[in-house]
């Protein structure tokens, strides 16, 4: 099946840096979306993207879809304490076998560790 | 706003029990989900539903079971709870690509 290979699997960083973390594949997505897990809870969707070369912004998130389809990244700007969680990417290749069109590939998820 | 419930945020089970986990959606989605979640795993897909009454095998669906009698409402079920079912699981809904998640229920099998 697809598989998306997401990294870095952790990072620890200080109050006020960037981060950056990516997700590439060897298949082509239609969609690519980004989610953060805050300890204990389901992820939230933060990023939607649809397009090749799209890039988009969220409050100080911003991600980018692929020239490829095969990538995408997102990029926090200056971190906070509650920029702690988990951060998933994750991908849609359309299929036409109709009741599995939206099945998504998850990536393994990027463990953000924010030190005030 | 989606809201995608779970019935226990926390269960303890013994092994061989039957166990029934559900999920409700309010925002009238034909595609619901469930996943289990395990340290350096991610998400895995066990099962999911497109419409009432069907159903497709995710990715480990050995040892699982669902039900979709209605189209709020989507059950995992453990026939035979075993230890190595210990997980997180998720539940999501979706009308499109964009998936919304539950809280997740924090299965022990003892």
């Amino acid at each position: 099946g697809q598989q998306l290979n997401q990294s870095p699997q952790s990072m620890f960083i200080q109050e006020g840096e960037d981060v950056s973390m990516n997700c590439t594949s060897s298949s082509i997505f239609n969609t690519w979306l980004w989610y953060k897990q805050d300890p204990g809870e389901g992820p939230v969707l933060l990023i939607a993207l649809y397009k090749a070369g799209e890039l988009t912004s969220n409050g100080r998130l911003t991600a980018q879809f692929g020239i490829t389809r095969k990538d995408s990244f997102l990029n926090i700007s200056a971190s906070i304490p509650s920029d702690v969680g988990i951060y998933f990417c994750a991908g849609l290749s359309f299929s036409l076998s109709g009741g599995s069109n939206y099945k998504l590939t998850f990536g393994k998820g990027t463990l953000l560790t924010v030190n005030p | 706003d989606v809201k995608v419930t779970q019935s226990s945020r926390y269960l303890v089970k013994r092994t061989g029990e039957k166990v029934f986990l559900e999920c409700v959606q309010d925002m009238d989605h034909e595609n619901m989900f469930w996943y289990r979640q395990d340290p350096g795993l991610g998400l895995r897909l066990i099962y999911f539903s497109y419409d009432v009454k069907m159903k497709e095998k995710g990715d480990i669906p050995e040892g699982y079971s669902v039900s979709r009698e209605k189209k709020e409402r989507f059950s995992l079920i453990l026939e035979s709870a075993s230890t190595n079912q210990t997980s997180m699981y998720l539940c999501a809904s979706s009308r499109t690509e964009t998936q919304y998640f539950g809280p997740g229920t924090r299965l022990l099998v003892l």
